[in-house]
């Protein structure tokens, strides 16, 4: 059974601070790896990809990558209450382009 | 750019009747789109992926003729959930695929906004 892992939380971190969410998959054949951010009632909504081992900043977003370790975590630099929602790692199923997700972490930023 | 509107965004129906949801790419022509469902608090589960021209296809206990998918074209997908029950009552997302720039030849998956089945 592939899976992908993450802590459900909630993870909470006062408004300016660095918020580290964390990840693991279990398919070696994993190629692709994503992250996204979804509201409460809302669908997600892409914020980060990332392919190759290394870090992969955009904004305040960094995305890092280890297929070793088969660990992914995604850095939210200066979090703002704005960035309060659940975060969903997702992994590409090995030779297909289906998506396996993980229940998501909570991230709760507090003024 | 990237954009996937679903349609209707909510719908209230009577137990046994028929509901058909709607998902297009806007700006794309998608590859491959997928329809997922998710419960209150749960994460999301694919119930089929869906190809242009060819059948859809569906993940181990989705009832395919329960939940008819149609792929009219590179950009338009439909979801028809069959003779309703309040059990079928979720969040229905569909995602389309998009090739990502760049060496890697990766599909990138957009969602659309969902919707929401409440069936009485």
């Amino acid at each position: 059974q592939k899976e992908v892992e993450q802590n459900s939380g909630p993870l909470s971190v006062p408004e300016g601070a660095i918020a580290s969410l964390n990840c693991t998959y279990s398919d070696r054949g994993s190629q692709s790896f994503f992250w996204y951010r979804q509201y409460s009632g809302k669908s997600p909504e892409l914020i980060m990809s990332i392919y190759s081992n290394g870090d992969k900043e955009d904004g305040r977003f960094t995305a890092q990558l280890n297929k070793a370790s088969q660990y992914v975590s995604l850095l939210i630099r200066d979090s703002q209450p704005s960035d309060s929602a659940t975060y969903l790692c997702a992994v590409n199923e090995f030779n297909t382009d289906k998506l396996i997700f993980g229940t998501g972490t909570r991230l709760q930023v507090f003024p | 750019g990237a954009v996937v509107s679903q349609h209707p965004s909510w719908v209230i129906c009577k137990s046994g009747t028929s509901v058909k949801i709607e998902c297009r790419s806007l700006d794309f022509q998608a590859t491959t789109m997928f329809w997922y469902r998710q419960f209150p608090k749960q994460s999301l589960m694919l119930m089929a992926t869906s190809n242009e021209g060819s059948k859809a296809t569906y993940e181990q206990g989705v009832e395919k003729d329960k939940f008819l998918i149609n792929h009219a074209s590179l950009t338009l997908s439909t979801l028809t959930v069959t003779s309703a029950h309040p059990e079928d009552s979720s969040f229905y997302i569909c995602s389309a695929s998009l090739l990502a720039g760049g060496l890697y030849g990766v599909n990138e998956q957009f969602f659309g906004p969902g919707t929401r089945l409440t069936v009485l």
